[in-house]
């Protein structure tokens, strides 16, 4: 089955500075790629998403890049901010929307003021 | 839209005591999935169901039973419970055609003495 590994678990930035969290998955067949949002005590949401058709994706301060060829994507938050502090997760699913989601173990984002 | 509701929130149980959580969506959508998350394991999977009569094995499907009741409705049962079952349960579902994302609902909280 599936393998998604995430790097770092911890990670400790200064405000205004870039984040970027890295994740790599196991299963050449996985074309869809989530990231989500985690808040202390709150349910996970998703922030950004990737297909395999597509090399990079902005959605303001984030972005998320993807190398099916050495099959890692990485998540980049630029101009972080105190409430961009949470954890993210990074999760790899196969072709179709009816399969499994597997995610990685998650990184736990501290931006301090 | 009340999205993805579950029940309990929180529940205590002794051990080999037995109990059903609930979830519901009122999305429409065709996939279903139940996780579990500890500290430092990220969400791992559970069941889960690609669609309304069908349900299949995650990762960590010991000690687990599930039925998929309907299009909208997807229950976990922990038929004997155990200490090593203590953990944030979490349902989430989604459309699964046109639209790949996760929608989850905000948890229980169970803990096994």
């Amino acid at each position: 089955g599936e393998n998604v590994e995430q790097h770092p678990s911890t990670l400790s930035v200064q405000e205004g500075d870039s984040a970027v969290i890295k994740c790599t998955y196991s299963d050449s067949a996985s074309n869809y790629f989530p990231w989500y949002k985690q808040e202390l005590g709150k349910r996970p949401q998703l922030i950004i998403d990737i297909r395999s058709n597509v090399g990079e994706k902005k959605d303001q301060r984030i972005a998320v890049t993807l190398n099916k060829t050495a099959k890692h994507f990485s998540l980049h938050i630029t101009e972080t901010q105190p409430e961009d502090s949470a954890v993210y997760f990074c999760a790899a699913s196969g072709s179709g929307g009816y399969q499994k989601v597997t995610f990685g173990t998650g990184t736990k984002l501290q931006v301090i003021p | 839209n009340a999205g993805v509701t579950q029940t309990p929130k929180f529940q205590v149980l002794k051990t080999g005591q037995s109990m059903t959580l609930q979830c519901a969506q009122d999305m429409n959508h065709n996939s279903m999935y139940w996780y579990r998350q500890d500290p430092g394991m990220g969400l791992r999977l559970i069941y889960y169901s690609a669609s309304e009569g069908t349900t299949d094995k995650g990762e960590v499907p010991n000690g687990y039973n599930v039925s998929r009741l309907n299009k909208r409705e997807f229950s976990l049962r922990l038929e004997s419970a155990a200490p090593s079952q203590t953990s944030v349960y979490f349902c989430a579902s989604r459309r699964g055609d046109l639209s790949y994302e996760q929608y989850f609902g905000p948890g229980t909280r169970l803990t096994v003495t």
